[in-house]
C-alpha cells in the first residue's frame, strides 16, 4: 500500500498563474483533507470531502477550488497564484471524521 | 466553530526528563482528540488519541489525558529521549472537521 500520495513535491508559480495539485489515496477512506501549513500557524484546512462527488469549504478555502470525481482522488486547484498562497499542502485521508488521518508528504508551493 | 489553543509554543527539557503539552478547545461537541508528531521536513504522524468517553490513555511512554468539564487535554512524554524532538499538534472534532492547534516545538538535550 502506498498510504497516501501527491503530486508534485515541489512547485514555483508565477503571480497569476493556475495549478492543480493532485491527492490519491488506496485505503478505500472515505474522507480527504487539504491542509496548508505555514510556520507557527499549524495545520489549517482549505477544503475536505466526505466522499465522492463531495466537497466542503474548510477554514480557509478563499482561492482554492477543489474536486473528488474518484473516490481515490482528492484535487486542489488555484486559479489565480498569490504570493500569500505561498506554503506547504499536506492531503490527508480518513475512515470517518473521529479516526486517524493519515497524512502524504506534502507540496511544497512558491509564489513569487 | 472550533477553537483550540495550545501551550507551550516552544519546550525545552533535559534528555530523561519529563514533557507536557497542554491544549484547550471551546466546542464541547467534540469528542476526539488526536495528538500528531511532525518531524522536520516530514508528514505528521498519529502518536495517540482519545475519546470523549476516556479520561486517560497510556501508550507506554505517552499519555493522554482529557478533562470534558474544564474542555483541555494534555500529552504526557516520560522519559524523553533526544528522537522525541519534533513539533506536536493537538486537535480537537469528530463531529466536525479537526481544528488544529498552533503546535509545540519540543527539543530534547542530551
Amino acid at each position: 500500500n502506498a498510504g497516501v500520495t501527491q503530486t508534485p513535491k515541489f512547485r514555483v508559480l508565477k503571480t497569476g498563474q493556475s495549478m492543480t495539485l493532485l491527492c490519491a489515496q488506496d485505503m478505500n477512506h472515505e474522507y480527504m483533507y487539504w491542509y496548508r501549513q505555514d510556520p507557527g500557524m499549524g495545520l489549517r484546512l482549505i477544503h475536505y470531502s466526505v466522499g465522492e462527488g463531495t466537497t466542503a469549504k474548510g477554514e480557509v478555502p478563499d482561492g482554492y477550488n477543489v474536486s473528488r470525481l474518484k473516490k481515490q482522488n482528492f484535487l486542489l486547484g488555484l486559479e489565480s497564484a498569490a504570493p500569500s498562497q505561498t506554503s506547504v499542502y499536506f492531503c490527508a485521508s480518513s475512515w470517518l471524521q473521529s479516526y486517524e488521518q493519515y497524512f502524504g508528504p506534502g507540496t511544497r508551493l512558491t509564489v513569487t | 466553530g472550533e477553537n483550540v489553543e495550545q501551550h507551550p509554543s516552544t519546550l525545552s527539557v533535559q534528555e530523561g526528563d519529563s514533557a507536557v503539552i497542554k491544549c484547550t478547545y471551546s466546542d464541547s461537541a467534540s469528542n476526539y482528540f488526536p495528538w500528531y508528531k511532525q518531524e522536520l521536513g516530514k508528514r505528521p504522524q498519529l502518536i495517540i488519541d482519545i475519546r470523549s468517553n476516556v479520561g486517560e490513555k497510556k501508550d507506554q511512554r505517552i499519555a493522554v489525558t482529557l478533562n470534558k468539564t474544564a474542555k483541555h487535554f494534555s500529552l504526557h512524554i516520560t522519559e524523553t529521549q533526544p528522537e522525541d524532538s519534533a513539533v506536536y499538534f493537538c486537535a480537537a472534532g469528530g463531529n466536525t472537521p479537526l481544528v488544529f492547534g498552533k503546535g509545540t516545538r519540543l527539543s530534547v538535550i542530551a
